[in-house]
């Protein structure tokens, strides 16, 4: 299994433009997470899934959308790039809310 | 308000020394209390949760201990190894939701 994988790795969007970060997963996972991690700082949830169709927002959901067409993906929505949306993005899954898996992060700077 | 966070932002060990890491917590109405660990420039790992009943959990050479009457949790890492740098988060899920709530984070610095 390849686990959770996000695309693309590294990111600069000027202000304005807006992109879309994908995340997938192959575990058969229902709930999948997006946190955003500013530096020396903790994770802060940005949007969660608890199955395909089904999302909600999280602790900083201003500026951010998501999607769950399918259980194997979730990707998420930049719609106008503020440099504070600068972070390194992460995507997780798991089937039992402790234990999550997370993906390698995209890096985004917004200039 | 309702927060998870740290006592210290980083702590530095000798190899073979264990490490405690601490964790403070505000919100009682916590079903679980979880560790992880961030490698540079990965994703957070999981380690070991312990539910909000229990007051001890042991793993792989690690324990989890919660003291609900000071709203305390700690990490104990067994005979520290260069392995085990890394940035240690402590989480908590609320009863009945599976989303979690991370702290900032302590630094481990393991000195050989």
């Amino acid at each position: 299994n390849a686990g959770v994988t996000q695309t693309p790795k590294f990111r600069i969007l000027k202000i304005g433009q807006s992109m879309t970060l994908q995340c997938t997963q192959d575990m058969n996972h229902n709930y999948m997470y997006w946190y955003r991690q500013d530096p020396g700082m903790g994770l802060k949830l940005i949007y969660y899934s608890v199955g395909a169709g089904i999302t909600d927002k999280g602790e900083v959901p201003n500026g951010y959308n998501v999607s769950r067409s399918t259980t194997e993906d979730f990707p998420l929505r930049l719609e106008l790039a503020a440099p504070s949306q600068t972070s390194v993005y992460f995507c997780a899954s798991t089937d039992s809310g402790n234990e999550q898996f997370f993906g390698p992060g995209t890096r985004l700077t917004v200039l | 308000g309702e927060s998870v966070g740290l006592h210290l932002p980083t702590l530095s060990v000798q190899e073979g020394d264990n490490s405690i890491i601490n964790c403070a917590y505000s919100n009682s109405a916590s079903d679980y209390f979880i560790w992880y660990k961030q490698e540079s420039g990965k994703g957070p790992q999981f380690i070991i949760d312990i539910r909000s009943n229990m007051d001890k959990r042991q793993g792989q050479r690690v324990t989890v201990l919660l003291n609900k009457t000071v709203k305390h949790l700690s990490l104990q890492i067994a005979a520290t190894q260069p392995g085990d740098s890394a940035v240690y988060f402590c989480a908590e899920r609320k009863a009945g939701r599976r989303a979690l709530t991370f702290g900032s984070g302590t630094r481990l610095q393991v000195q050989p």
